[in-house]
């Protein structure tokens, strides 16, 4: 039973466009979440985290935002570039207690 | 400071065998969980390890078992290997049982043929 779904596999964008990755979970236990980017051959490496009393958390290009009452949330890089083309894993757990569960991934290209 | 680090990096085994993989935390990390990643599934939880005590099971068969030693170092074993147990697995390791900091490593690339 997948708590935590990216829906989109794969996404596209051109290079200084926005892109936005998409995260939907099921339990309405999970109170933080995270977002995590993995290039081929290494392992993920955290991007950026929100915890639920939050809606909203911004790091330089990449902002999360989330909608608790959706049970969703969604990562945006503006302006997308090629370094940003990886794999992109959003992760929910409850409280702080050390289980992760991890989304699908969504890959993401950036095009020069 | 050094990373997580996971050996072997690459392994082929043989449907029946059994395999053991390893991951050293990063220096003064405590907490090291393991993961499986497969492409249709993603990331799944197969257990943490905090001062020796494993302190959570993800759903996984007997066959998935793993040990955390006093330098905290950790093990995961796999016996009675499956096809389906091809798979990236990795391990993260973080200072306390928190969620922040969790650091993975590269992984092990697991092909049972």
């Amino acid at each position: 039973d997948q708590q935590v779904k990216q829906n989109s596999p794969s996404l596209s964008v051109q290079e200084g466009r926005i892109s936005i990755l998409n995260c939907d979970y099921t339990n309405s236990m999970f109170d933080y979440f995270l977002w995590y980017k993995k290039y081929p051959a290494e392992g993920p490496t955290f991007l950026i985290s929100i915890s639920s009393i939050k809606d909203k958390n911004e790091d330089g290009r990449f902002t999360v935002f989330l909608n608790k009452s959706a049970k969703h949330l969604s990562l945006h890089i503006v302006p997308s570039q090629p370094g940003d083309s990886a794999v992109y894993f959003c992760a929910a757990s409850v409280n702080t207690g050390n289980q992760f569960y991890f989304g699908t991934g969504t890959s993401l290209t950036v095009i020069p | 400071k050094a990373g997580v680090t996971q050996t072997p990096r690459y392994l082929i085994k043989t449907r029946g065998q059994q395999v053991t993989l390893s991951c050293s935390p990063i220096s003064g990390h405590r907490s090291v969980s393991w993961y499986q990643q497969t492409p249709g599934q993603g990331l799944q939880f197969l257990f943490e390890y905090f001062s020796e005590t494993q302190r959570n099971k993800g759903n996984f068969p007997g066959r998935f078992s793993g040990r955390q030693f006093s330098n905290s170092r950790s093990e995961m074993n796999v016996s009675t290997l499956e096809l389906g147990d091809s798979a990236l697995y990795l391990c993260a390791s973080s200072l306390n049982r928190d969620v922040n900091g969790y650091t993975f490593g590269s992984g092990t690339r697991l092909t049972v043929v």
